[in-house]
C-alpha cells in the first residue's frame, strides 16, 4: 500500500513568486491536512480538507491556500513568497478526521 | 492558548536502557493523543496513539501513558536501540487539528 506522496521533494523559489505543492493521500483516505515545520515554530497546522471542503484553517495569512480534488488529492499554494516561508511542508492523510494521521516525507521549500 | 509542550528537549540514553519521553498538554477537552518519530529528512512517523478514555496502551517495545488528572502524556521505549535515535513529538487532537509539542531529540549511545 503506497504511503502519502508529496511532490516535489525540494523547491527553491525567489521572494515574490508563488508555489504550488501537491499531496496524494493513501488510497481510501478522504481527509488531508497540511502542516508547516520550521526550527523556530515547530509543526504548525495550516488546513484540513475532507471531501473537497476545507474543514479547518490554521493561523496563517491568506497567502496560504489549498484545495482538494474529487480523488482526494490535495494542493496547497503560497503566493507572494517571503523568506520566512522557507520550511518543510508536510501533508498528512487519514481515513476520517477522527482516525490516525499518516504523514508524507514533505516538500522542502527554500525562498531566496 | 492551547499548547502541547515537552519537558526535555534532549534525551541521551545507553543502548539497551529504557527511555521515557514526557509531554504536557493544556486542553483538557482533547480526546486523542499521538506520538510520532521523525528522522532527519523524513516526515513524522506514527508510533502509537491513545484515546482519552484510556490511561495506558502498549505496542511493540513502546507504551504510552495518559494521566488526565495532571494532563500528562509519556512515551516509554523498552530496550532502546540505535535505530530509535530521532526526534519524538507528542500531538493532541483538538478543534479538528493536531497540536504538536516542540519535540524531544533522543540520542542512543552504543
Amino acid at each position: 500500500k503506497a504511503g502519502v506522496t508529496q511532490t516535489p521533494r525540494y523547491l527553491i523559489k525567489t521572494r515574490g513568486q508563488q508555489v504550488t505543492l501537491s499531496c496524494s493521500p493513501i488510497s481510501g483516505h478522504r481527509s488531508v491536512s497540511w502542516y508547516q515545520q520550521t526550527p523556530g515554530q515547530g509543526l504548525q497546522f495550516l488546513f484540513e480538507y475532507l471531501s473537497e471542503t476545507q474543514r479547518n484553517k490554521g493561523n496563517f495569512p491568506g497567502r496560504f491556500s489549498g484545495r482538494q480534488f474529487s480523488n482526494s488529492r490535495s494542493e496547497m499554494n503560497v503566493s507572494t513568497l517571503e523568506l520566512g516561508d522557507s520550511a518543510l511542508y508536510l501533508c498528512a492523510s487519514s481515513q476520517e478526521p477522527t482516525a490516525g494521521y499518516t504523514f508524507g516525507s514533505g516538500t522542502r521549500l527554500t525562498v531566496v | 492558548g492551547e499548547s502541547v509542550g515537552l519537558h526535555l528537549p534532549t534525551l541521551s540514553v545507553q543502548e539497551g536502557d529504557n527511555s521515557i519521553i514526557n509531554c504536557a498538554y493544556s486542553n483538557s477537552a482533547s480526546d486523542y493523543f499521538i506520538w510520532y518519530k521523525q528522522e532527519s529528512g523524513k516526515g513524522p512517523q506514527f508510533i502509537i496513539d491513545i484515546r482519552s478514555n484510556m490511561d495506558k496502551r502498549q505496542g511493540q517495545r513502546v507504551t504510552v501513558l495518559l494521566n488526565k488528572t495532571v494532563k500528562h502524556l509519556s512515551l516509554q521505549i523498552a530496550a532502546t536501540q540505535p535505530g530509535d535515535s530521532a526526534v519524538y513529538f507528542c500531538a493532541e487532537r483538538g478543534g479538528g487539528k493536531l497540536i504538536f509539542g516542540q519535540g524531544t531529540e533522543l540520542s542512543v549511545k552504543p
